[in-house]
């Protein structure tokens, strides 16, 4: 089993919709990262989640990690073409020195 | 500043071969990782390097791969010999902090095994 399951795997929606991706985890995590990959490039980092309901914005992506600090979600508002990409959540495991990834939720925005 | 170069980008080798994969992190970054892509799968862990010494390589597949970091500057990958499944696209990344700063990503270089 994975660590992290990340859901829904695929997500195709019409530009303006709003949308929610999930990161889940039996496991509590001292921070969670959210990265976007783009095809023939390597992940970008969006954001850090560190407290246990913490709520993060970034321009229309907005991140919460739960109070739990299990599970986050990231919540796109009127979503656009340049939206699309495969979000991925990240933690922190091993003594600091792995981070793990999440299958990854693919989300194409159609025009 | 420069980001993570990764060379090739790509290659295309047959199995038993050799091939070689380079990563040059970000300046002053002590951290560099190695994951790996297989079609279909989640980006897994390899290993990491704190400057030139091996952290932790729990995610290496087998003794075919030897990665090494000379000097703690760039960093080697190597699959002797290769097998079909090898192909994929790894992935190289380097962070200032251990496990707490963001971790910058190269493009990856795509393997494929024939």
């Amino acid at each position: 089993t994975q660590l992290l399951e990340q859901s829904p795997q695929f997500l195709s929606i019409q530009e303006g919709e709003n949308l929610t991706v999930y990161c889940n985890s039996s496991s509590v995590f001292s921070s969670l990262q959210w990265y976007r990959q783009e095809p023939g490039e390597g992940p970008v980092l969006l954001v850090t989640v560190v407290t246990g309901g913490e709520v993060k914005k970034l321009k229309r992506l907005t991140f919460q990690f739960g109070d739990a600090r299990k599970d986050s979600s990231l919540h796109i508002t009127a979503a656009q073409p340049g939206d699309t990409g495969l979000y991925l959540c990240a933690v922190v495991y091993s003594s600091a020195s792995k981070i793990i990834f999440g299958s990854g939720t693919r989300l194409s925005i159609r025009p | 500043e420069a980001g993570v170069t990764q060379f090739p980008s790509h290659s295309v080798i047959e199995k038993g071969q050799t091939v070689t994969l380079r990563c040059d992190p970000i300046s002053g970054h002590d951290n560099l990782y190695w994951y790996r892509r297989v079609m279909g799968k989640e980006i897994k862990f390899l290993l990491h390097f704190v400057k030139e010494s091996k952290q932790d390589e729990s995610g290496m597949p087998n003794n075919r791969f030897l990665a090494e970091r000379t000097g703690g500057t760039y960093s080697t990958l190597k699959v002797q010999p290769a097998e079909l499944e090898d192909s994929g696209v790894y992935f190289c990344a380097s962070s200032q902090v251990m496990g707490y700063s963001p971790l910058h990503f190269g493009n990856g270089t795509r393997l494929t095994v024939t």
